[in-house]
């Protein structure tokens, strides 16, 4: 059965370090998503792509956050400063074009800031 | 914009018991609705959704939830639970068709006793 790949499955890195996450959605999948999801509360979208393009962007705190898809398939989110308060689970999901919103969520990877 | 509320954060419920979960959702058009099941460091798995039709829906391991539109519920039944439905519960809602964002609650978590 097809799934979403993360890695790493886990990460601790100090404050003011850059850490980066990769996702490998389902094969075929159009659309991908990045949330994160802080202990406690339900996951929060923090971009949307539609193949290479961003369709939502608009919870991505863009002073330290940036998210690439650049060939439409995989994909990269990557924080630099890394700080206390983005410590969570970071979780990506992919749909298919006409799923009617169904996500395929990965295992995520669980960050810890120092 | 459209939220959702899960009014229970924990429930603890004695094996081969029947549970209820709530949910509830706001918004000003017409929904989609969906019930997530998270076990411990694990991704998100798409328990059941509701698009469209019958407002009694059926998903997997034994689920079923009832959509009520004058209500603006979507609560989550299990007639009979067992230990393996020891899990966090996440319910989501989105409003477009087609790889829109989903909103969650904020998770109930779901204890099992033997």
């Amino acid at each position: 059965e097809a799934e979403v790949a993360q890695s790493p499955r886990y990460k601790i890195t100090e404050k003011s370090q850059a850490v980066a996450f990769w996702c490998d959605p389902i094969s075929g999948h159009a659309t991908l998503y990045w949330y994160r999801q802080i202990l406690g509360q339900g996951p929060e979208l923090l971009v949307q792509f539609q193949d290479e393009s961003v369709v939502d962007d608009s919870q991505l705190p863009k002073d330290r956050f940036s998210a690439e898809r650049l060939k439409g398939v995989d994909s990269t989110l990557k924080i630099q400063p890394a700080e206390l308060g983005d410590s969570a689970m970071y979780l990506c999901a992919s749909s298919p074009r006409s799923s009617y919103n169904e996500q395929f969520f990965g295992p995520g990877t669980r960050l810890t800031v120092l | 914009a459209q939220s959702v509320t899960q009014l229970d954060s924990q429930v603890p419920v004695f094996e081969e018991a029947p549970v209820e979960l709530r949910c509830n959702y706001s918004s000003s058009v017409s929904v989609y609705l969906f019930w997530y099941v998270q076990y411990p460091n694990q991704g998100l798995q798409l328990l059941l959704k509701y698009l469209s039709g019958s407002t009694l829906v059926k998903g997997i391991n034994g689920f079923e939830a009832e959509f009520n539109k004058s209500q603006t519920s979507f609560h989550l039944r299990k007639p009979s639970v067992h230990i393996s439905d020891t899990a966090e519960y996440f319910c989501a809602v989105s409003v477009g068709f087609g790889n829109e964002k989903l909103t969650f609650g904020t998770g109930t978590r779901l204890t099992i006793i033997p």
